[in-house]
């Protein structure tokens, strides 16, 4: 299996772009979660979808920020117009039917000049 | 507020000395009790879980991790470090009981010397 798979591994912008990160969760698996990770904020959930839909949206940090999943196997996250603190690591995870377990991609380093 | 409280930020140890990080949670009840770890420029990968039962956990990579209710702590314990070891440990509880939703702590950094 090929695990989470993250795109891109890095990504440079700057102040007032659109920014899109890309998820593939691993086949199977019917949950998929979005993190950001900062020195200040340390592990936080932005969102998270249950079969394509999304549960609970309530970490994400304001308009400018948007999910999709429009099918099981694709998931992305939007920031538009991104500004210099939205830098950060972005994890994708996903879990399987049976919950319990979250298995977390590469993640996508952000960072917003 | 519920919350996840690792109080050690960094902590070095010598290689082959015995290990144990602290993690403490505020909830009312027992949540769902998680190790990940975390090595540089990775993702997350699970230690170990506590859901019910018997309160030692064992997890791979020779890691363990006990529960005790009376101290709202899920400390992780490992009896001889190795110098693979060395990365960021996080823990997490699922305080809606298996719903996924983690709340990370703030990390511990281990870093081992030889």
């Amino acid at each position: 299996d090929a695990g989470v798979i993250q795109s891109p591994r890095h990504e440079v912008t700057e102040m007032g772009q659109e920014v899109t990160l890309r998820c593939k969760p691993i086949s199977g698996h019917n949950s998929l979660f979005w993190y950001r990770q900062t020195m200040m904020r340390g592990l936080e959930l932005l969102i998270y979808f249950n079969n394509n839909v999304p549960i609970d949206d309530s970490g994400m940090p304001e308009d400018r920020f948007s999910a999709k999943m429009p099918n099981a196997s694709f998931s992305t996250l939007k920031i538009q117009p991104s500004e210099p603190r939205d830098s950060a690591v972005y994890f994708c995870a996903s879990s399987p039917p049976e919950g319990d377990t979250q298995y977390f991609g590469p993640g996508t380093r952000l960072t917003v000049l | 507020a519920q919350s996840v409280t690792q109080p050690d930020i960094h902590i070095t140890v010598s290689e082959g000395a015995s290990l144990e990080l602290r993690c403490n949670y505020s909830y009312g009840a027992t949540p769902y009790l998680f190790w990940y770890v975390q090595s540089p420029g990775q993702g997350l990968q699970l230690l170990l879980k506590y859901f019910s039962g018997d309160t030692l956990v064992q997890g791979i990579k020779g890691f363990e991790a006990e529960f005790k209710r009376s101290q709202s702590s899920f400390n992780l314990r490992k009896p001889s470090v190795h110098w693979s070891d060395a990365a960021e440990y996080f823990c997490a509880v699922d305080l809606s009981g298996n719903t996924g939703k983690l709340i990370f702590g703030q990390g511990t950094t281990l870093q081992v010397k030889p």
